[in-house]
């Protein structure tokens, strides 16, 4: 149980693209959904939450008109990288948790390694 | 602000060996802990978890972990490694409560590497 599916799983593009990045909770209702962000051989950075039928709240010094979250569905959220430049490239990750409580641990998609030329 | 922090960031150990990867947290109230693993170009996968219950927690593939407050420590361990648990290990914490209650803060993670 509780499976979180992300795609796509790599994405290649030109700079100036936007991007868009699916997170499914597939067994699960996810009222709040995470976005993270991942360099090379470091740790996880929380980018923003993503609750259900409202906006979206994101973390300080991360820009809420560059990475767009929509979460329209109980079981769905979108990450689009607008404008996508080189220094957009990583490794971005999404989570979902289960249950409404929020001590309860958060289901990890497989990511999406972004690479802008 | 919470933090958390991972002493080692490799650990080798022989296949058979004990497993022992450090989490410490700094927070004055006890927060909820989680350990995850990420094997390469993969997200993470849940270990275990602490929300308050009992100290000593069972999680999945034969990992655990104690709770000790009075070291604010979370660390985790295996009694015998196998080739399959070498990964990048993640501690993570959540406030018990406050605005950044749920999201969670992730320790720098420890590369475990078992060789036979």
């Amino acid at each position: 149980g509780a499976v979180v599916s992300q795609h796509p799983s790599w994405v290649i593009c030109k700079s100036g693209t936007s991007v868009k990045i699916e997170c499914r909770s597939l067994d699960f209702q996810a009222t709040t959904m995470f976005w993270y962000r991942q360099f090379p051989k470091q740790s996880l950075m929380l980018m923003a939450t993503s609750n259900e039928g409202s906006k979206a709240t994101y973390e300080q010094g991360v820009e809420k008109d560059k990475f767009l979250i929509n979460h329209a569905s109980l079981t769905l959220s979108t990450l689009t990288v607008t404008s996508a430049h080189p220094e957009d490239s990583s490794f971005y990750i999404c989570s979902a948790r289960e249950g409404g409580r929020r001590n309860q641990p958060q289901h990890f998609g497989d990511g999406t390694r972004l690479s802008i030329l | 602000a919470q933090s958390v922090t991972q002493l080692g960031s490799h650990v080798s150990v022989s296949e058979g060996a004990l497993v022992l990867l450090r989490c410490n947290y700094s927070s004055s109230v006890p927060p909820y802990l989680f350990w995850y693993v990420q094997y390469p170009n993969q997200g993470l996968q849940l270990l275990l978890k602490y929300t308050s219950a009992a100290t000593l927690v069972k999680g999945i593939n034969g990992f655990e972990a104690e709770f000790k407050k009075s070291e604010t420590s979370f660390h985790l361990t295996k009694p015998s490694a196998h080739m399959s648990d070498a990964a990048e290990y993640f501690c993570a914490v959540t406030p018990a409560g406050g605005t950044s209650y749920g999201k969670l803060t992730f320790g720098q993670g420890t590369i475990l590497t078992v060789h036979p």
